[in-house]
């Protein structure tokens, strides 16, 4: 299986402040023959689904604030919200969909605001 | 307007069973893959099982094989779970979601199963 680390497992951010959340992947999810990162993030807030932020690494979902950026290859990836605002409050998940046999995510990382 | 909803849980013994729906709408669920995806009270998400559109790939995580069975019924826009043999770390909320060629969306509501004496 290809385990998802998370880190850190909560932040507390100033609103307008950045916030960063890293992903590590066991193995690569870089699937070379199409040139794409197999690794998406969601946001959850209490009593909801998760909802789709960014795949393939880097793409943002339509309607997501451009404030929500993607970055990395491989094995190392992060999440950024470049300006944290109130309703950013939330868990955040990184999933890898490399291995369809072996779905996993990262354990989540809790934002809050300092 | 796509939307997934899961029914079906409750509450039931250690050891007994339960069989989970999703009813999909506002897309043509035939052509896509599916996924139940389940979370724990205060917990994170632990994928569960995963069958391609036409019931030709099936794959279960570790901790559900042999003891759950994943299946769909185009015709009536719908994904099942059905869950045998149910233990008390099976308590979760369970979601279906729609593989759009990789990543998860959107995703159900969840239905809460919980599984206590």
């Amino acid at each position: 299986d290809i385990a998802m680390t998370q880190s850190p497992d909560s932040l507390a951010v100033s609103l307008g402040e950045r916030a960063t959340i890293n992903c590590k992947s066991s193995q690569s999810v870089f699937y070379s023959s199409n040139n794409k990162n197999y690794l998406a993030w969601y946001q959850q807030k209490p009593g909801q689904p998760p909802k789709l932020l960014i795949y393939w690494a880097s793409t943002r979902e339509s309607g997501v604030p451009d404030r929500f950026s993607g970055s990395g290859s491989g094995t190392d990836f992060t999440l950024t919200i470049s300006s944290l605002q109130a309703e950013d409050v939330a868990v955040y998940y990184c999933h890898q969909y490399y291995s369809v046999s072996q779905i996993t995510f990262g354990g989540g990382t809790r934002v809050e605001i300092k | 307007e796509v939307q997934l909803v899961e029914s079906g849980g409750g509450l039931v013994q250690p050891g007994g069973s339960l069989r989970l729906s999703c009813t999909a709408s506002g897309f043509t669920f035939s052509s896509y893959t599916m996924s139940w995806v389940r979370q724990a009270p205060g917990k994170g998400l632990e994928w569960v099982s995963y069958i391609t559109s036409r019931d030709a790939t099936i794959y279960y995580a570790d901790s559900v094989k042999g003891r759950f069975t994943i299946s769909r019924d185009n015709a009536k826009n719908s994904l099942y779970l059905q869950m045998n043999s149910l233990r008390d770390e099976d308590t979760a909320v369970y979601y279906c979601a729609r593989h759009r060629a990789g990543p998860f969306d959107p995703w159900g509501q969840g239905t809460l199963v919980t599984v206590s004496s």
